[in-house]
């Protein structure tokens, strides 16, 4: 199937480590993608991975890619009140229609800092 | 600054009644897209436009319609025909068709009185 899988819920405590997991099914997928929404937001692209990669880091942020076991996880570092959000994996629709803007998301999982 | 532009943030349907969402950025991006997001779901595309005056079908078409006759606007219009309305409206764009990187605008609120 076409599923990304993600965890709906994660809360933590400020300044602990946040760990997001995803896993993602098209192994030929060219980059994958972390998305972060704010309440009756949109969504703004966070960060991204190439898929010959295998870790990505920026600032508090770090992607981790296995792609023997199609797992893609996001760790923010120094957790903040304002971290809060949803966040979206996303990964490339191959073969739709020619458009690689086509994403296939998961259905995002709610990140709950407490002070 | 440059963005895309959704509005209304909340609009009301009522039955059997057709309407519409605008969507206008001055990215100067090729290609756009509308996608529906339901609570606790993951985000569904509709449509989408790779070049002014062409669109394509996305996953949940059926009830709703597009246009493209303008490289920065990209309106989408929910039908009566789309018996389920209610959902958050989320416009897209990239700056050609090939990029996957999407900027998204603020989103529209649709709901049914």
């Amino acid at each position: 199937g076409e599923d990304v899988e993600q965890s709906l819920f994660l809360s933590v405590r400020e300044g602990d480590s946040s760990v997001i997991n995803c896993t993602y099914t098209d192994s030929s997928s060219t980059y994958l993608y972390w998305y972060k929404q704010e309440p009756g937001a949109g969504l703004q692209l966070l960060t991204y991975i190439f898929s010959n990669m295998d870790m990505k880091q920026d600032q508090r942020l770090t992607v981790l890619l296995n792609k023997k076991d199609k797992h893609l996880s996001l760790r923010i570092a120094d957790t903040q009140t304002g971290d809060s959000a949803i966040y979206f994996c996303a990964e490339s629709k191959r073969n739709y229609g020619g458009s690689q803007g086509n994403l296939i998301f998961g259905k995002g999982t709610k990140l709950s800092v407490k002070p | 600054d440059g963005g895309i532009t959704q509005s209304p943030k909340y609009l009301f349907r009522k039955e059997g009644q057709n309407v519409t969402l605008s969507c206008e950025q001055n990215l100067n991006h090729d290609a756009m897209y509308w996608y529906r997001q339901d609570p606790g779901q993951g985000l569904r595309l509709i449509y989408y436009s790779q070049i002014v005056n062409d669109f394509q079908k996305g996953d949940i078409a059926e009830g709703y319609s597009v246009s493209r006759e303008k490289k920065e606007s990209f309106p989408l219009t929910v039908t009566s025909a789309q018996k389920n309305p209610t959902a958050f409206y989320l416009c897209a764009s990239t700056d050609s068709p090939t990029n996957e990187k999407l900027f998204f605008g603020s989103g529209t609120q649709l709901s049914v009185l």
